[in-house]
């Protein structure tokens, strides 16, 4: 089946590190990513893995994907107000020569001070 | 270097009628997807267009069409609206895996 869940909601202090996760069904998966979405607006690529990868670190985003427990996890360091979004996981899954993204439903990070 | 644009920004229109929506993808992208985005959801594939054919469709009935022009922008057409209809409708642009998502347009159907 398609689908991928996430928890609704995570606040955090300023400062503090976030952890969003997701839980994803496709095994054949070829990418997993998180998107970030502000009020109002399109979504932002924040970073992305590579199916066969455990761990990528990009500045004050680490992902950690876990394959046998299909989890997949964003973490900010040194939360900002800034940070203040809806993060979306995705994963796409190619068939053929076409390529398709399925959402979670998104986790709304609120940063307090 | 300009991201992928979509026009118009927001929309409203009443049920029964139809509307085109459009998309021009980022400069070096050659595919297009469409997705809505309903309140409170995350975005629903709709389909892709590549070299001007769909090539591959998601969930949603007949009434969604699109088509993509030798410059590589597209448009997404709707018809016969229904109130159901209304959400943010984003268009990605790729070229390869990453998809890059435009700033949406909001359709409210009354």
């Amino acid at each position: 089946g398609e689908d991928v869940e996430q928890s609704l909601f995570l606040s955090v202090r300023e400062g503090d590190s976030s952890v969003i996760n997701c839980t994803y069904t496709d095994s054949s998966s070829t990418y997993l990513y998180w998107y970030k979405q502000e009020p109002g607006a399109g979504l932002q690529l924040l970073t992305y893995i590579f199916s066969n990868m455990d761990m990528k670190q990009d500045q004050r985003l680490t992902v950690l994907l876990n394959k046998k427990d299909k989890h997949l996890s964003l973490r900010i360091a040194d939360t900002q107000t800034g940070d203040s979004a809806i993060y979306f996981c995705a994963e796409g899954r190619e068939t053929g020569t076409a390529s398709k993204l399925t959402f979670g439903t998104g986790t709304r990070l609120q940063v307090t001070l | 270097d300009a991201g992928v644009t979509q026009s118009p920004t927001h929309l409203i229109k009443t049920r029964g009628q139809q509307v085109t929506l459009r998309c021009s993808p980022k400069s070096g992208h050659d595919t297009v997807s469409w997705y809505q985005q309903a309140l409170g959801q995350g975005p629903q594939f709709i389909f892709q267009y590549y070299e001007e054919e769909e090539r591959q469709r998601g969930n949603f009935p007949d009434r969604f069409s699109g088509h993509q022009f030798p410059n590589y922008s597209s448009e997404l057409n709707v018809n016969a609206l229904l109130l159901g209809d209304s959400a943010l409708y984003l268009c990605a642009s790729s070229r390869g895996t990453l998809q890059f998502f435009g700033p949406g347009t909001r359709l409210t159907v009354l």
